[in-house]
């Protein structure tokens, strides 16, 4: 499969403890991003890389989150001490942007769905 | 605030009937259009997209949309539904020097 991978597909913690979220991107897409969805709700954004580089980050992304990307090829996204609210879909999606063009489009991978109990 | 809207929160339809599904986005500068998928359990799959040229754009599944500049938006229609279809439709906008912004979302349900 040539598309974008996530590890693991669930994932069910108790609040307080740490979580690390995998993502592969497809393998010449030179942009990551995060997205977090909650039910009846469309994503929204967390944090994007291009490359190694992270570039932005949204407010929603607390100080209990980090996402790196070391070499620029996978990613990961860790949550410290969850909270309940942290429950949610957490989606990875990976684009080719070419400048002057803007981006092609994501392509989602599978989502690490997280229950906080 | 910069936002994208779908007019509808849940649409049900019986099979064979036509669709149409309304998005609008308050961004007043150069965007590309997106219209994704996601299927029960499934992850989300892109149905089309529009980045520039001929306002009306055919994509995957007998879908379609319009981009209407005037209007800011970016409707998606198909003919006649299949229960397949049932899913749920995100708009999203990626402004030129921006990250995609998604809308809400509007669930589809097709009746057999």
């Amino acid at each position: 499969d040539t598309g974008v991978s996530q590890n693991p597909r669930h994932k069910i913690t108790k609040r307080g403890q740490n979580v690390t979220f995998r993502c592969d991107p497809i393998s010449e897409h030179n942009r990551l991003y995060w997205y977090r969805q909650t039910l009846g709700q469309g994503p929204e954004f967390l944090t994007y890389f291009q490359n190694e580089a992270q570039l932005e980050k949204s407010r929603l992304l607390s100080d209990r989150f980090s996402a790196e990307r070391p070499k620029g090829s996978f990613s990961t996204l860790e949550i410290q001490r969850t909270e309940q609210g942290d429950s949610a879909m957490y989606l990875c999606a990976s684009s080719l942007r070419e400048t002057g063009t803007g981006d092609y489009g994501y392509t989602f991978g599978s989502g690490t769905r997280l229950t906080v109990v | 605030a910069q936002s994208v809207s779908q007019h509808n929160h849940h649409v049900i339809l019986s099979e064979a009937a036509s669709l149409e599904l309304g998005c609008n986005y308050s961004y007043g500068g150069t965007v590309n259009l997106f219209w994704y998928v996601q299927y029960p359990g499934q992850h989300l799959q892109l149905l089309l997209k529009y980045f520039s040229g001929d306002p009306l754009v055919k994509g995957i599944k007998g879908f379609e949309a319009e981009f209407i500049k005037s209007k800011f938006s970016f409707n998606l229609r198909k003919p006649s539904v299949q229960w397949s279809d049932t899913a749920e439709y995100f708009c999203a906008v990626n402004p030129y020097g921006q990250n995609f912004v998604f809308g809400p979302g509007t669930r589809l349900s097709v009746l057999p």
